[in-house]
Formats: structure tokens, sequence, C-alpha cells
């Protein structure tokens, strides 16, 4: 079973400020590896799958790196709205099964 | 446009059972791997269960193997989760996900339904 951690498990942050979400997880998972923004009452949304492709619609300020292990999630210039928490998941291609990270907080300093 | 529509949530006694159902549309649903997640209140995201498109073959997280069963219905586009022996740990919001698949590939789940809030009550 794979298992993934998150780092930190609270983040703050101003608007304009750069951020950087970590996970890892632990055995290599190549690029299995998608991230999620969580806000409360709503679904979770697509931002990063495959480690670093940008789903649609999600703007370029978020970026995506890693492989293996070790993953990053890179928010350039934070806006107001990306203040929510942020869950790394990895998924296997067969058995389509997957496991989430205990999630980052992203709050407003 | 891909839409997921959860049913069937609501206040349960413990040792009770529910059956959650999710109609899809905008896709050609029996292509697809389908799943439940679930959130439970101040918690994270937590993967219960995937059915195969086509074939139906299921598979379960530990936690809700031989509790909850998976199951669809390719011909009126619906997915089911059925839920028994309900305890308070299973108070969640419960979200139907379609996954993200193309060319044999997997890269994680690409649409959600909006959630069913399912309370246990003790």
């Amino acid at each position: 079973e794979i298992i993934l951690t998150q780092s930190p498990a609270t983040l703050s942050g101003s608007p304009g400020e750069r951020a950087t979400l970590s996970c890892r997880a632990s055995q290599r998972i190549s690029r299995s590896l998608a991230w999620y923004q969580k806000k409360p009452g709503q679904p979770p949304r697509r931002l990063i799958f495959d480690a670093s492709t940008r789903a649609i619609g999600v703007p370029d300020r978020f970026s995506g790196s890693g492989s293996g292990t070790d993953f990053t999630l890179t928010i350039s210039s934070l806006e107001s709205e990306d203040f929510a928490v942020y869950y790394c998941q990895y998924y296997d291609n067969w058995p389509p099964t997957y496991s989430f990270g205990p999630g980052t907080q992203l709050e407003i300093k | 446009e891909i839409q997921l529509l959860e049913s069937g949530g609501g206040l349960v006694q413990s040792g009770g059972s529910l059956r959650l159902s999710c109609a899809a549309s905008g896709f050609t649903f029996s292509n697809y791997v389908m799943s439940w997640v679930r959130q439970a209140p101040g918690k994270g995201l937590e993967w219960l269960s995937s059915i195969a498109g086509s074939s139906g073959a299921t598979f379960y997280a530990a936690s809700v193997r031989g509790q909850f069963t998976i199951s669809r219905d390719n011909s009126n586009n619906n997915l089911f989760l059925q839920m028994n022996s309900l305890r308070a740990e299973d108070t969640a919001v419960y979200y139907c996900a379609k996954e993200d698949r193309r060319g044999g590939h997997t890269s994680g789940i690409d649409s959600w339904g909006q959630g069913t809030l399912v309370t246990v009550s003790s």
C-alpha cells in the first residue's frame, strides 16, 4: 500500500507570495500523482495530474513537479481564492485504486 | 458537460443501512471506472471503492471491504454504493467520482459530484 505524507500540515501565506507544498510517497510511484484543491462545501477540484500536467482551466500560477517519491505543488503568486486545503493523490493504473495524502491547509497570514 | 448527481444520503441509526446513487451524464458511462470517495467532518479525503466500466470488477479500501458494496447500471448510467452496518465513523460527505482514463492510462479523478451527506446517529 502506498502511503502519502504531506508537508507542511498548515502553511500561512499572503496574497502575492509564493507557496510550496510537498508530498512524499512511501514507495516509488513514477509520476502517478495528482493534486486537488478542496474548499468547504465544494467537491475537490483537480489541479495537476501526472505530476506536472495542469488540468483544463487551471491558472498557470499552479505548477507541479517531481517523480518517484517526492513531489511539489507550487503556487507562484497567491491569490485570495487559493486559500484552501490541498491534497495529493496517488492513482494506480490497474487495479484502479487511489490513496490520498492527509492534506495541507493553506491559510491567509 | 459531465454531470454526476448523488442522492440517497440522510440520517440513519447506527447499525442501519443506506444505498447511495449517482446519476451520470455527459460521457459514455460504461467506458469509465467510477469510484466513491468520502470526507468525514474535519477529516481528509478517503477513497472507498471503484468499479470497472464494462467488466464490473470491484475494488475496495480495507476500511470498508465487507461492509460496503459498489455496483453500477450501465443501461441507465447509474452508480451505487450499498452501505451496511453503519457506524458513527461512517458519517461523511460521500462523493461519486469519474476516472480520467485515456488509451489505457489513468490520470486520477477528473470529475466529482457535489456530494451527499450521510449522518449515522449513535
